[in-house]
């Protein structure tokens, strides 16, 4: 059975960052690309950040480029996400998420909460 | 990106069937067959229920369906059931390479 277990999320002030990780088991991580999703209180799901099998491509949305880096350590089957200077635009429960293609998740850890304030 | 426009909210009685609209444009939609939604009950996370336009992964019940055609898709759910009571969001790939949410619409089951 696939897990995906978040971790890292927590209370920050803007500008501030953080570090958010994810432990995969259930399945061979190394073969898949992997994505971080994120969803602010009452809105819609909106998609982070994706990387490559073999981490050697990383695509992130408009939104966070620049601030956030994604990557992975396929030998511990772990996802991270890198979170720099951080606003409140950016409070959101943070989903790492498993693709079967073009952006499609197929399973969904449950979410670790960021909340920038100060 | 803009979002893929969904209706706020849907209603039904139980055994009757909704459709869900979700509106996007040449540049996501309409660009390809890799539409997908999910369902989200509160405080839960997301599942995903409809990928590719059509096809249901293991698991779902085969009272959801869906469709495309042009730069909108569509998902039925038939013989509702108080469970599907649920947030339903579509998403779409885009020519960038990035991913699209819809707004999210709310189904009710009376």
């Amino acid at each position: 059975e696939v897990h995906l277990v978040e971790s890292g999320g927590g209370s920050v002030q803007p500008g501030g960052s953080l570090r958010l990780s994810c432990a995969a088991s259930g399945f061979i991580f190394s073969n898949f690309w992997m994505n971080w999703v994120r969803q602010a209180p009452g809105k819609g799901p909106e998609w982070v950040a994706i990387i490559k099998p073999d981490a050697s491509g990383t695509h992130l949305a408009d939104s966070v480029k620049g601030r956030f880096t994604i990557s992975r350590d396929n030998a511990k089957n772990s996802l991270y996400l890198q979170m720099n200077s951080l606003g409140g635009e950016d409070t959101a429960v943070y989903y790492c998420v498993k693709d079967i293609g073009y952006k499609q998740f197929d399973h969904w850890g449950q979410g670790t909460l960021v909340t920038v304030s100060s | 990106q803009s979002a893929l426009t969904q209706p706020a909210s849907v209603s039904g009685s139980p055994g009757q069937s909704i459709t869900i609209s979700c509106t996007g444009t040449t540049s996501d939609i309409g660009a390809y067959n890799h539409v997908s939604w999910y369902q989200q009950h509160p405080d839960k996370a997301p599942k995903l229920v409809i990928y590719d336009v059509t096809n249901r992964p293991s698991g779902v019940s085969d009272r959801f369906s869906a469709s495309k055609s042009g730069n909108m898709a569509s998902l039925t759910v038939s013989g509702l059931q108080a469970d599907d009571e649920a947030d339903y969001y579509c998403a779409s790939y885009t020519t960038t390479g990035s991913l699209v949410f819809g707004g999210g619409t709310r189904l009710t089951v009376l």
